[in-house]
This record gives structure tokens, sequence and C-alpha cells, in this order.
């Protein structure tokens, strides 16, 4: 069964303080995984697209990475403007032509001053 | 500004008595999207549309039913609301078709609480 988990749940940082979210996969026939950053009160906004391993991504102080099995999203001197829930999808291809999105069910990154 | 806007934002209401939540996009995107979003589930489909008259199941229909007689507005349709159907529901569109339907523009969000 395809499948999206991102660990961990929740993660709490002192304002520089980098680390790294992880979004694990098992889908068959993936067609890209794509990030999002959701703020509370407001709909998911786009942030990466990633298509094949090795590939990567940067926005800001946002770095995404993809390997054949998982997907992290690197925050390097994270800010409080960056707290918010980052949620990973994964497209994978479905009978009939359609491309399925599976989301991940969010981390809730807090970052304190 | 490029939106898609959804309405209502919140809404009350009670078993069995029909609502409409209307998706509009003015961004001219051919794809369309339903989802609900519950604590510790994600985000889920429920209905998407490739196209103008082009509609078809997500993961989680049961319930709902949605039309797109045109290109901008998608609406998502509780014929007779349930408990079970409490959610957070956004509508979403794309400019892209086939692998890049991943890149999605989000409406605000719509919670819907049933009694």
């Amino acid at each position: 069964e395809d499948q999206v988990t991102q660990s961990p749940e929740a993660l709490r940082l002192q304002e520089g303080e980098s680390s790294s979210l992880n979004c694990s996969y098992t889908v068959s026939g993936l067609r890209g995984l794509f990030w999002y950053r959701q703020d509370p009160g407001k709909g998911p906004e786009f942030l990466f697209t990633l298509y094949s391993a090795g590939e990567e991504k940067e926005k800001e102080r946002l770095k995404a990475t993809l390997t054949k099995k998982e997907s992290f999203l690197h925050i390097t001197a994270p800010k409080p403007e960056d707290s918010a829930t980052y949620l990973c999808a994964v497209q994978a291809r479905v009978s009939g032509g359609y491309n399925k999105l599976i989301f991940g069910a969010g981390t809730r990154l807090a970052v304190h001053p | 500004e490029a939106q898609v806007t959804q309405n209502p934002r919140y809404l009350i209401t009670v078993t069995g008595k029909k609502l409409t939540v209307t998706c509009s996009q003015n961004m001219n995107h051919e794809y369309m999207s339903w989802y609900r979003q519950d604590p510790g589930l994600g985000l889920r489909q429920i209905y998407y549309s490739m196209n103008v008259e082009v509609t078809d199941k997500g993961d989680v229909p049961e319930g709902y039913k949605v039309s797109r007689k045109e290109k901008r507005n998608f609406p998502l349709i509780l014929e007779s609301p349930s408990p079970n159907q409490t959610s957070l529901y956004f509508c979403a569109s794309s400019p892209r078709q086939g692998r890049n339907t991943g890149e999605l523009f989000f409406g605000e969000g719509s919670r819907l609480t049933v009694l």
C-alpha cells in the first residue's frame, strides 16, 4: 500500500538551531515528491518539487533532498517566522494514467527566539 | 491577485441539511481538487477534476458530490451531511497536467461542523 510517513510529529527549535525533517515513503512508481508549508488557519503553500534520487532544491533557509526511500527538509539557522507545519506529498502513478497525490500527516515546527 | 477562493470559511450545520461549499480560482487552471484535513490523518482527496465536465473520485468520496460546469468553479456538495463529515476542507488547483499536478494552489479552507 502506498504510504507517506513524516517524522517527527512535532519539533521545537531555538532560533539558529539547524535541524532536519524526514519524509519516508513507500509507493510504486514515484512520479514526484512535494513539500508544502502550512500556517495555522491557512491552506498549504507549495515549496518544492523533487523528481529523482539525488536531486536537491533550496529556498532561503530551506533545502530539500531526495533519496529512493525518503526526503529530508533541512532548515538552516531557523527563525521564528519559519514556525509552521511542513507537509510532504508523494505522487504515484495509478491506473488510467492518473497521478495520485498522497500526503503525510505533517511535522509541526516551532522556532523560539 | 492569483487565488483560490472558498466559501463559506466557517459553517455549523445539522445532520441531513444539504450544503454546498463553493470554490473558485482565477488562474485559468484546468486541474482542481477537494481535500479534507483531519488531525493525524493528513490531507485526503475527496474528488478531483482534470477539466470541465471531467470529474473522478479520490480516496474518500462517500457522502460528497461535485460538478465542474465551468473551468473556474468546482463546488463541493454534501447532500445529507453527517457528523463524521466534520472537518477542514480545502479546494486546490494546479496549472499543470500529468506528473506536475502535485504543485497545487490551495484555498484558505472551510471549517465545517455537523451537529
